[in-house]
């Protein structure tokens, strides 16, 4: 079956634009994660949903993030008033339960903000 | 909050030797605590989990042991391979409502 999608692959915008990511989880699974990743660097937890609410939004860098996820299945990560330091790759993932079960990544979206 | 450490940074060994990544968690509360491997340019994916209620698991040339005690597990690659060579994670993870937190990597390479 199909696996976890994200779009766009690759966006770049100019500072103080704002931006959309689309994460399509994998049918069935209830948990969606996202995540950035800057060059060379780990896996920096930005939200978790369990359905359609998100138990934890702790991990989001600053009032410029926000996230939704409707219907249980897609969701987007939205970055208003894009700076330079957003530039990264931002991860999602979906998993069957919980945060105690396998993660299955999606391709992840390049952001290059200039 | 949950806090991994993971160790070292980096690591190359000779084809054919062992490479071991280790791993310390802070909350007692952890009982998940997936690997998972990045090649360059690619998603990560898992490669191996254990459970608290497990002390070791192995799946061919890889194998996980977990220390509850001591709050540290580790990840053992035995007879590495080229195909071996790429960042690994570890993770812990409480209840399915608490995040999961992720270590900070490990770029292993290996020598021909």
């Amino acid at each position: 079956g199909a696996g976890v999608s994200q779009s766009p692959s690759n966006k770049v915008t100019e500072k103080g634009k704002d931006v959309e990511l689309r994460c399509d989880p994998i049918s069935g699974h209830t948990a969606l994660y996202w995540y950035r990743q800057s060059l060379g660097q780990g896996l920096e937890f930005l939200i978790y949903f369990q359905g359609n609410s998100a138990p934890d939004k702790s991990g989001l860098p600053s009032d410029r993030f926000s996230a939704e996820r409707t219907g249980g299945s897609v969701s987007t990560l939205t970055i208003q008033r894009t700076q330079q330091e957003d530039s990264a790759v931002y991860l999602c993932a979906s998993s069957s339960y919980g945060q105690d079960y396998e993660q299955y990544f999606g391709p992840g979206t390049r952001l290059t903000v200039t | 909050g949950e806090n991994v450490e993971q160790h070292p940074s980096t690591l190359s060994v000779q084809e054919g030797d062992s490479a071991v990544i280790k791993c310390t968690y802070s909350d007692s509360a952890s009982n998940y605590f997936p690997w998972y491997k990045q090649e360059l340019g690619k998603r990560p994916q898992l490669i191996i989990d254990i459970r608290s209620n497990v002390g070791e698991k192995k799946d061919q040339r890889i194998a996980v042991t977990l220390n509850k005690t001591a709050k540290h597990f580790s990840l053992h690659i035995t007879e590495t391979q080229p195909e071996d060579s790429a960042v690994y994670f570890c993770a812990a993870s409480g209840s399915s409502a608490s995040k999961i937190i992720f270590g900070s990597g490990t770029r292993l390479s290996i020598r021909p």
